[in-house]
């Protein structure tokens, strides 16, 4: 099946901690994207690749980082200087920056 | 930046009947595209409908439709003959040509009675 992975799909973490949440997929897309969704919100972009090896910080990049080492994958990593890390978070794919994007079904991360 | 806004927190409608969810957004730039995107109970986002802003033409998908005002800078989504699975969180985004990601609204709750 072709589609976007996102695991798992709830992670529990302490405060303090750094935290690597996984997107992967097989739709041979280019472009792939992090958003973050809190309660009563619209989606927040994070970061976004246009290719691999090259990446750019969205409206709430801080605390955050990613990696673009293969086409296929695109990980988020929370780190502890993230504010407010609790929330739902989703990553989305699409051919190019110019098409449509398509989303995983996201990771629940609940720091305490 | 770019705004979209969704004035409508939350809507209900009749099993059968037809429901608009309203979206405004602000930009200077010519080049866009909107789209409405529908969030289930299980908060996986799933793309009900495009719109570029270079066609004059209103998108339709079935039993969805839009009504694009390019210069009221309004993009509201017509659901026809509403069903039972249509129940969900609907957001409007937009997006400038060729770049970077989206911008969201904060969504609309669309409840469909029995």
């Amino acid at each position: 099946d072709g589609g976007i992975t996102q695991s798992p799909k709830y992670l529990f973490r302490k405060e303090g901690q750094n935290v690597t949440l996984s997107c992967e997929q097989n739709l041979n897309h280019d472009a792939m994207y992090w958003y973050r969704q809190d309660p009563g919100q619209g989606l927040r972009l994070i970061y976004y690749s246009q290719i691999v090896n090259d990446f750019q910080k969205g409206d709430i990049a801080e605390g955050y980082s990613v990696s673009r080492e293969k086409k296929e994958s695109f990980p988020l990593t929370v780190t502890s200087a993230q504010k407010n890390p609790t929330a739902f978070y989703l990553c989305a794919s699409s051919k190019s920056l110019a098409r449509e994007q398509y989303f995983g079904p996201g990771t629940r991360l609940t720091v305490t | 930046a770019q705004t979209v806004t969704q004035s409508q927190p939350e809507m209900s409608v009749q099993e059968a009947e037809t429901v608009t969810l309203s979206c405004t957004y602000d930009t200077s730039e010519s080049d866009y595209y909107l789209f409405w995107y529908k969030q289930p109970p299980s908060r996986q986002m799933i793309l009900v409908i495009r719109q570029e802003a270079y066609k004059q033409q209103n998108a339709t998908e079935n039993r969805f439709s839009v009504n694009f005002q390019k210069a009221a800078k309004s993009f509201s989504l017509k659901i026809s003959d509403s069903q039972l699975g249509d129940a969900a969180m609907y957001f409007c985004a937009y997006r400038r040509g060729g770049a970077d990601g989206l911008t969201f609204g904060k969504g609309t709750h669309l409840i469909i009675q029995p």
